[in-house]
């Protein structure tokens, strides 16, 4: 089941801050964030997994809502290198099956 | 330096043909995944294989085939089955420690079919 990202946009001036969510119909194991600049290959930014331990990426945090099987992206101080599509990937076990993707949130960040 | 090749990056066939995309990595990930890009539409998995000469279908592997006859290389086929194969087409790898790790995606090979 592919998790359901928020906003599908945004546009933001150099230094303000966004939120973007993902959630999901399924119990989540774990949530992983990745950032796609055009034409290029997604990055990974930081996992989540269940009980709160957090992985993080330099000024990006994020969190996760076990009780409504939902994460959030927050990006504080945004910069020019922020732009690109961030997608989330979902595992609803620790049965090593693959990551489902939501269809991604667009950010422009413009200076 | 380590990491996923996939070639080539542009690819072009006609209608009716089988293609094979290559994905080769180095970093001695034991798991290894195609995604499809569409626009709009995230990454859809197609197929995994988390051991050598071990593969699972995703959830759109209908039209496609892969082998995994080595660690390093796990080749998709794109076959004339598929009824709308042009695509942006991402391999990834990653490791299994119990909890998954990152995965590590290639440059993408971008198909067209026409």
């Amino acid at each position: 089941q592919q998790p359901v990202q928020s906003p599908q946009a945004v546009i933001l001036r150099e230094g303000e801050d966004a939120v973007i969510n993902c959630s999901s119909s399924k119990a989540l194991y774990s949530v992983h964030w990745y950032r796609q600049k055009h034409g290029e290959a997604p990055v990974f930014l930081m996992i989540l997994l269940k009980g709160g331990e957090q992985k993080g990426h330099d000024k990006i945090s994020a969190s996760f809502n076990e009780k409504k099987q939902q994460s959030s992206l927050y990006l504080t101080a945004s910069q020019l290198s922020y732009s690109g599509t961030y997608f989330c990937g979902t595992e609803i076990s620790n049965s090593g099956y693959a990551l489902n993707f939501g269809k991604g949130t667009s950010l422009l960040v413009t200076p | 330096d380590g990491g996923i090749t996939q070639s080539p990056k542009y690819l072009f066939r006609k209608e009716g043909q089988n293609v094979t995309l290559s994905c080769e990595q180095n970093l001695n990930h034991d798991a290894m995944y195609w995604y499809r890009q569409d626009p709009g539409q995230g990454l859809r998995l197609i197929y995994y294989s988390q051991i050598v000469n071990d593969f699972q279908k995703g959830d759109i592997a209908e039209g496609y085939s892969v082998s995994r006859e080595k660690k390093e290389s796990f080749p998709l086929t794109v076959t004339s089955a598929q009824k709308n194969p042009t695509a942006f087409y991402l391999c990834a790898s990653s490791t299994w420690t119990g909890v998954y790790s990152p995965l590590h995606f290639g440059n993408g090979t971008r198909l067209t079919v026409t």
